[in-house]
């Protein structure tokens, strides 16, 4: 039992390029979540989704783009890189969206967008 | 828009004291959950208290307890008998439930406190 995977760990872009972070959860969850963290910062919600094939805005969802297509993978893509999105990216997941069910988190993607 | 602010960017304890970590949180909702989570340097994000705003106790997890004021909207965490272990970025959290209905929202953190322990 793996829990929340995250793939890459660490990651450098050059700025106009694209990439996406995949986020692998083993625990049959429902909801997952996109955060950022950026120095000085606590994680901002991206975007985020409450079942398969569903996605919803978050605070700060401008540039990235999300899918759902498996109910265990949760992807992340930035079509053109900025350097304003440099930034840890950590994936989350929880059982469901009642206040009692915990978010899991993944140890996070490091992204350096030169 | 709820928001958490953590007034303390840093916090010293000596080993086996006891230190505690403010915050305060701003929301016209009724219920709602607050969390501390720790993230130590390997960047894991590690649940280590909750408290749901219905409850009036405290929640206490071994060395960890909270004294929740939902009047003053405060919800501070205590560490006894400090370790080294304990040393972390601590945030706290709060989530609801989206208004729009359709289950909760995801977490809004504060912008954390770093905690030192001296030996």
């Amino acid at each position: 039992n793996a829990g929340v995977t995250q793939t890459p760990k660490f990651r450098v872009l050059k700025t106009g390029q694209s990439m996406t972070l995949l986020c692998a959860q083993d625990m049959n969850h429902e909801y997952m979540y996109w955060y950022r963290q950026d120095p000085g910062m606590g994680l901002r919600l991206i975007h985020y989704s409450v079942g398969e094939g569903t996605t919803a805005k978050g605070e700060v969802p401008d540039g990235y783009n999300v899918s759902r297509l498996k109910k265990q993978n949760f992807l992340l893509g930035l079509e053109s890189a900025a350097p304003s999105q440099t930034s840890v990216y950590f994936c989350a997941s929880s059982r469901g969206g009642y206040l009692t069910d915990t978010q899991y988190f993944g140890p996070g993607t490091r992204l350096t967008v030169l | 828009a709820q928001t958490v602010t953590q007034s303390q960017p840093e916090m010293s304890v000596q080993e086996a004291e006891t230190v505690t970590l403010s915050c305060t949180y701003d929301t016209s909702e009724s219920d709602y959950y607050l969390f501390w989570y720790k993230q130590p340097p390997s960047r894991q994000m590690i649940l280590v208290i909750r408290q749901e705003a219905y409850k009036q106790q405290n929640a206490t997890e071994n060395r960890f307890s909270v004294n929740f004021q939902k009047a003053a909207k405060s919800f501070s965490l205590k560490i006894s008998d400090s370790q080294l272990g304990d040393a972390a970025m601590y945030f706290c959290a709060y989530r609801s439930l989206r208004r729009s209905g359709g289950g909760a929202d995801g977490l809004t953190f504060g912008k954390g406190t770093h905690l030192i322990i001296q030996p």
